[in-house]
């Protein structure tokens, strides 16, 4: 499909791992991103991974990718109350000599005490 | 150092009335893009200036303009209002153009079409 595809939702207790996945559109994106959006806020960056790399550690945040299945996945270790937010993939996507950032719609995560 | 600014954070205006949301960069940052966030659409690119000129482009019709400053601070222009243009209107920054350098997000402004 055309589309960037998450799930909307996810429910997670305090201290569990959360993993939120994303299934991409093209082939050839060259870096693929995770952002989170907190109410009221803009998107802020996480993390990103290169289309070369299968795997990318930070603290408590691990990407996955696997291109085969253009696949990826965020897992947040130890998720705490303040994780809360929804959690976007996207990738950018060369077209008509343009590249257009392309965003999935977005995981609510939510984190139960 | 400052983040990304937008003004105004929030206006109402009538369908077919005119619109012009301004973004101010982080400094030294060069490329701003700009999105329009809407429940049922989702985030959707709209476009990216950097040194003043248009250099990536969405999908959305030519009732949607930008410009670049010297300063890098830029404008969004929306005529004859829609009611589908009620949404929040994202500006983002980054260092050169988007596809390879991080982006830094604004607040937002939200737009509201009566």
């Amino acid at each position: 499909g055309e589309d960037v595809e998450q799930s909307l939702f996810l429910s997670v207790r305090e201290g569990d791992s959360s993993v939120i996945n994303c299934t991409y559109t093209d082939s050839s994106s060259t870096y693929l991103y995770w952002y989170k959006q907190e109410p009221g806020a803009g998107l802020q960056l996480l993390t990103y991974i290169f289309s070369n790399m299968d795997m990318k550690q930070d603290q408590r945040l691990t990407v996955l990718l696997n291109k085969k299945d253009k696949h990826l996945s965020l897992r947040i270790a130890d998720t705490q109350t303040g994780d809360s937010a929804i959690y976007f993939c996207a990738e950018i996507v060369a077209s008509g000599g343009s590249y257009i950032p392309t965003f999935g719609r977005g995981t609510s995560l939510i984190v139960h005490p | 150092k400052a983040g990304v600014t937008q003004t105004p954070r929030y206006l109402i205006k009538t369908r077919g009335q005119q619109v012009t949301l301004s973004c101010s960069p982080i400094s030294g940052h060069r490329s701003v893009s700009w999105y329009q966030q809407t429940p049922g659409q989702g985030l959707q690119f709209l476009f990216e200036y950097f040194s003043e000129t248009q250099r990536n482009k969405g999908n959305f019709p030519g009732r949607f303009s930008g410009r670049q400053f010297s300063n890098s601070r830029s404008e969004m222009n929306v005529s004859t209002l829609e009611l589908g243009d009620s949404a929040l209107y994202l500006c983002a920054s980054s260092l050169e153009v988007s596809h390879t350098y991080e982006q830094y997000f604004g607040p937002g402004t939200r737009l509201t079409v009566t």
